[in-house]
């Protein structure tokens, strides 16, 4: 079975642009969420997905925003993007709230 | 809102050492997960606690889910430079909805 696959894996951006970012998961699965990692900041959450509805939503502003589609694979969006937002994205996929994330690679976003 | 917090944030061992990460929850978890990410990597699914007090072991990683589901442990016996990386806790509240992951510990091996 294949895993979670995220796409750009690498992605170099500049201040006040947009970026979007994909996330395919793992077949079956219909939950799918999006953590933002910083070194030293740990996993921040984003948020979650399941059958194309947010159901969570972690701290961020409104810059960032995503969707579910009807195959469940979820993209993320960040726009008017800012120094601070450099980060690797990961999206993690499992089968319900109860059950383990299975992550993929992720992305890393520079913004310059 | 929900907080889960990790200690210590990081720890260096000699190779043969034990190590012990802990993480404690503000409110009762349903159940814990947790996590280990490679430099790197991205996470990789270790194990999940459920039950009030349970204990689970993998070879010589032993995870501990205390009594009043609010706290939890991970330890390592004898590490190896193969231990290496980032271990997270993530607790499952299911009136929030929603997981939430410690800051994790990172573990240095010296062989």
């Amino acid at each position: 079975k294949a895993g979670v696959t995220q796409t750009p894996r690498y992605l170099i951006k500049t201040r006040g642009q947009q970026v979007t970012l994909s996330c395919s998961p793992i077949s079956g699965h219909r939950s799918v969420s999006w953590y933002q990692q910083t070194p030293g900041q740990g996993l921040q959450f984003l948020f979650e997905y399941f059958s194309e509805t947010q159901r969570n939503k972690g701290n961020f502003p409104g810059r960032f925003s995503g969707r579910q589609f009807s195959n469940s694979r979820s993209e993320m969006n960040v726009s008017t993007l800012e120094l601070g937002d450099s980060a690797l994205y990961l999206c993690a996929s499992s089968l319900g709230r109860v059950n383990e994330q299975f992550f993929g690679p992720g992305t890393r976003l520079t913004v310059l | 809102g929900q907080q889960v917090m990790q200690i210590p944030q990081y720890q260096h061992v000699q190779e043969g050492e034990d190590f012990t990460t802990y993480c404690n929850s503000s409110t009762t978890l349903s159940n814990i997960q947790w996590y280990k990410q490679r430099p790197g990597g991205h996470p990789v699914f270790l194990i999940q606690l459920v039950k009030s007090g349970e204990v689970k072991k993998q070879k010589r990683l032993t995870f501990q889910f205390g009594e009043a589901k609010k706290n939890s442990s991970l330890h390592i016996t004898a590490t190896q430079t193969t231990d290496v990386g980032t271990y997270f806790c993530a607790g499952l509240n299911t009136n929030a909805g929603k997981s939430t992951f410690g800051d994790g510990t990172t573990l240095t091996v010296k062989p």
